[in-house]
């Protein structure tokens, strides 16, 4: 199983980017990186999700190095309502069938 | 139904009581995800199933929970002589794997008391 590694909380302001990295340091080669988002009294919600290099949706943009031990979910132009726990997750059906959430990142936006 | 859905959304018992908490999947779905949130705390495994079979129980905390799926769609998870440590939101997932990874969709869960 990947462990993902995520910084436990985040602030920032209105109208700017936020960058939540990511470390999976063994991830496997067939396991993709799925990020979501979880706010309070919901079950978390799906962002975005990729293998390698860029993927980009109207929400979010995930960057996935060469090596792939890190990803990088980026949010462009954060509003209040984007104050969440932000989960990153590593896995894939034929490696492992528990796909085990890591601590997430809490983010808070301040107006 | 357009989501997975989860009943009851808030269940209050006495400790000692039995308790069944239902998932109905997204149509289709064929694998189906049990987790357990405690209360400011990340998601815990506790489950997964393939069509009706769950091929590793490790992940449910003691011999009081038990799972079970019929006709690859509905689940049930029970726990049995409930205990205050029960106490926890109970997150139900379906998954669609098509091109791409695995992507899971969650119900609101359900809201788990032990008094």
């Amino acid at each position: 199983l990947a462990k993902t590694t995520q910084p436990i909380s985040m602030d920032s302001y209105e109208g700017q980017e936020v960058n939540i990295t990511c470390s999976h340091n063994n991830i496997a080669t067939n396991d993709y990186i799925t990020w979501y988002q979880q706010f309070p009294s919901q079950g978390p919600r799906f962002i975005i999700q990729g293998y390698k290099t860029k993927v980009t949706n109207e929400v979010a943009s995930l960057f996935i190095p060469a090596d792939r031990k890190s990803s990088t979910l980026s949010l462009p132009r954060v509003s209040l309502s984007d104050t969440a726990v932000y989960y990153c997750l590593v896995g894939a059906r034929d490696s492992s069938y528990k796909l085990i959430f890591g601590s997430g990142t809490r983010l808070l936006v301040r107006p | 139904g357009a989501g997975v859905s989860q009943s009851p959304s808030n269940k209050v018992t006495e400790k000692g009581k039995d308790v069944e908490l239902r998932c109905d999947p997204i149509s289709g779905h064929t694998a189906l995800y049990w987790y357990r949130q405690s209360l400011g705390q990340g998601l815990e495994f506790l489950i997964y199933f393939q069509g009706n079979s769950a091929p590793d129980k490790s992940g449910l905390p003691s011999d009081r929970f038990s799972a079970e799926r019929t006709g690859g769609s509905v689940s049930t998870l029970t726990i049995q002589r409930t205990q205050q440590e029960d106490s926890a939101v109970y997150l139900c997932a379906s998954s669609l794997v098509g091109i791409g990874g695995e992507k899971l969709f969650f119900g609101s869960g359900t809201q788990l008391s032990v008094l």
